[in-house]
């Protein structure tokens, strides 16, 4: 497996509060994503990064934040959370390579906005 | 909107092959095609990809017809592990700095005993 980590697993948090999310690799890759995941809409990239200092927004970048000041972290930030961000967030890494880029995935962040 | 389209739900039945189509009808020809599942709550996996040619690993088989605008997953042998969604997406090859991928619901393949 990728050497992945994403803390904390799990979070329950109330509304207006912030909370951010980490997202750690040993494997020194250059991509790095959040997503969030809920029913009946699938994965939804909110925020990626291309480097450290390098971050672009996604298709459901409202209301987060990210960072990215080393290699292996990856940090997203709910700024005043709500209980629409009631989701399961999940890094990925990828790089590319001759033979393609693969997207690895950690085990995911369980949040819940009261 | 997903750049792919795919059968929202499978059956199939333990031992035999399970099939999975994706459409990509608007694929580019330096995009590649990538299959990954996602066993219930954890993160999705990748299974394979491929440009143009057929492709075997240990996991599964990537058919992709001739003009590139729908491929097949095909699990020879499914076992009741194999209950997942399953998501097909395409990328480019070298795809720069703009990462916007679109994954899609994908299909939700149930493995029956």
């Amino acid at each position: 497996d990728a050497g992945i980590t994403q803390s904390p697993r799990h979070k329950v948090t109330e509304t207006g509060t912030p909370v951010t999310l980490r997202c750690h690799q040993t494997e020194n890759h250059r991509y790095m994503y959040w997503y969030r995941q809920d029913p009946g809409h699938g994965l939804r990239l909110i925020h990626y990064s291309y480097g450290v200092k390098d971050t672009d927004k996604g298709e459901v970048s409202d209301g987060y934040s990210v960072s990215r000041s080393k290699t292996e972290d990856f940090l997203l930030t709910l700024e005043s959370a709500t209980s629409s961000q009631t989701s399961v967030y999940f890094c990925a890494i990828s790089e590319s390579t001759r033979a393609g880029e693969t997207q690895y995935f950690g085990p995911g962040t369980r949040l819940l906005v009261l | 909107d997903a750049k792919t389209t795919q059968p929202p739900s499978m059956d199939c039945a333990e031992g035999r092959a399970a099939n999975l189509p994706c459409n990509h009808s608007t694929i580019s020809g330096n995009e590649y095609v990538y299959w990954y599942r996602q066993i219930h709550s954890q993160g999705p996996q990748y299974i394979i990809h491929g440009l143009k040619n057929n492709e075997t690993n240990e996991m599964a088989s990537l058919i992709i017809t001739e003009d590139r605008k729908s491929s097949t997953l095909i699990l020879p042998h499914a076992t009741l592990r194999d209950t997942a969604v399953y998501y097909c997406i395409v990328l480019p090859h070298w795809a720069g700095n703009n990462r916007k991928l679109i994954w899609g619901l994908g299909t939700s393949l149930a493995v029956n005993p």
